[in-house]
C-alpha cells in the first residue's frame, strides 16, 4: 500500500530563516507530487506540481521553490521566510486514475 | 481562471440530511472531487464526479451537472463525527491539478 511521510509535523521558525520540508513516498512510481498550503480556516492553495524529477510547476510566484531530486522525494523550501509563510503545509500525491489525492500528515509552520 | 464556491458554514442536527452546494467556473473540466478534513488534520477523499449523475457510497453521495458547472455533496444520516470541513476540488484536464474551494464548515448538533 502507498504511504506518505512529511516532516517535521510542526515547525517554529523567526522571519528570514530559511526553510526546507521533505515529503517522500512508498508504494508507488512517478507519483504526481503536490505541495499546497492552508491558511488557518481557509482552504488548500496549490503551491507546486511536479510529474517527474526535476519537473516542477509553480502556481504561485513567490519566495518558495520546490524541487524534486528523487522519484518519490518533493522538498519545499525557502531562503528566507516571510510571516505570511506561516500555514499548514500538505504534500500529496494522485493516483493513476486522477480521481483522488492522498495527502501526507502536513506541516503546521509558524513563522514568527 | 479557475474559481468554486462552496457556503462557509452549514449546520444540521444529527440524524439529518444535509446538502453542500458547489459551484465552479474553470477551463478545461476533468472531474469534481469532494474531501472531508477534521480540526487538525489532513483532507481525506470521500468521493468524485466524471460525468453527470449521482455517485453513492455509504452515508455519502455526490452529485455532477457539467452543464450547469454545479455539484453537491449529499450526506444522509449525520453523526456527530460527520463536523468536519468539506472541500469541493476541480480538476483539470490532464489530470495534473486540483483546485479547491474554500471549504464548508458543517457543524452537527445532538
Amino acid at each position: 500500500s502507498q504511504t506518505i511521510h512529511q516532516w517535521p509535523a510542526t515547525l517554529v521558525q523567526p522571519v528570514g530563516s530559511p526553510l526546507s520540508l521533505e515529503c517522500t513516498v512508498e508504494g508507488t512510481s512517478n507519483p504526481n507530487l503536490y505541495w499546497y498550503r492552508q491558511a488557518a480556516g481557509r482552504g488548500l492553495q496549490l503551491l507546486f506540481y511536479s510529474v517527474g524529477i526535476g519537473q516542477i510547476s509553480s502556481e504561485v510566484p513567490q519566495n518558495l521553490s520546490a524541487s524534486r531530486p528523487q522519484d518519490r522525494q518533493f522538498i519545499l523550501s525557502s531562503k528566507k521566510l516571510l510571516l505570511s509563510d506561516s500555514g499548514f503545509y500538505l504534500c500529496a500525491w494522485i493516483s493513476g486514475s486522477y480521481n483522488e489525492q492522498f495527502f501526507g500528515p502536513g506541516t503546521r509552520l509558524t513563522v514568527l | 481562471g479557475q474559481s468554486l464556491e462552496q457556503p462557509s458554514e452549514v449546520t444540521a442536527v444529527e440524524g439529518a440530511i444535509v446538502q453542500i452546494n458547489c459551484t465552479y467556473q474553470t477551463s478545461g473540466f476533468y472531474g469534481l472531487s469532494w474531501y472531508q478534513q477534521h480540526d487538525g488534520g489532513a483532507p481525506t477523499f470521500l468521493s468524485y464526479n466524471a460525468l453527470d449523475g449521482l455517485e453513492e457510497t455509504g452515508r455519502f453521495s455526490s452529485f455532477l451537472s457539467r452543464s450547469d458547472s454545479y455539484g453537491y455533496l449529499l450526506l444522509q444520516e449525520l453523526q456527530m463525527k460527520d463536523s468536519a470541513s468539506y472541500f469541493c476540488a476541480v480538476i483539470n484536464t490532464g489530470g495534473f491539478k486540483t483546485i479547491f474551494g474554500a471549504g464548508t464548515r458543517l457543524f452537527v448538533k445532538a
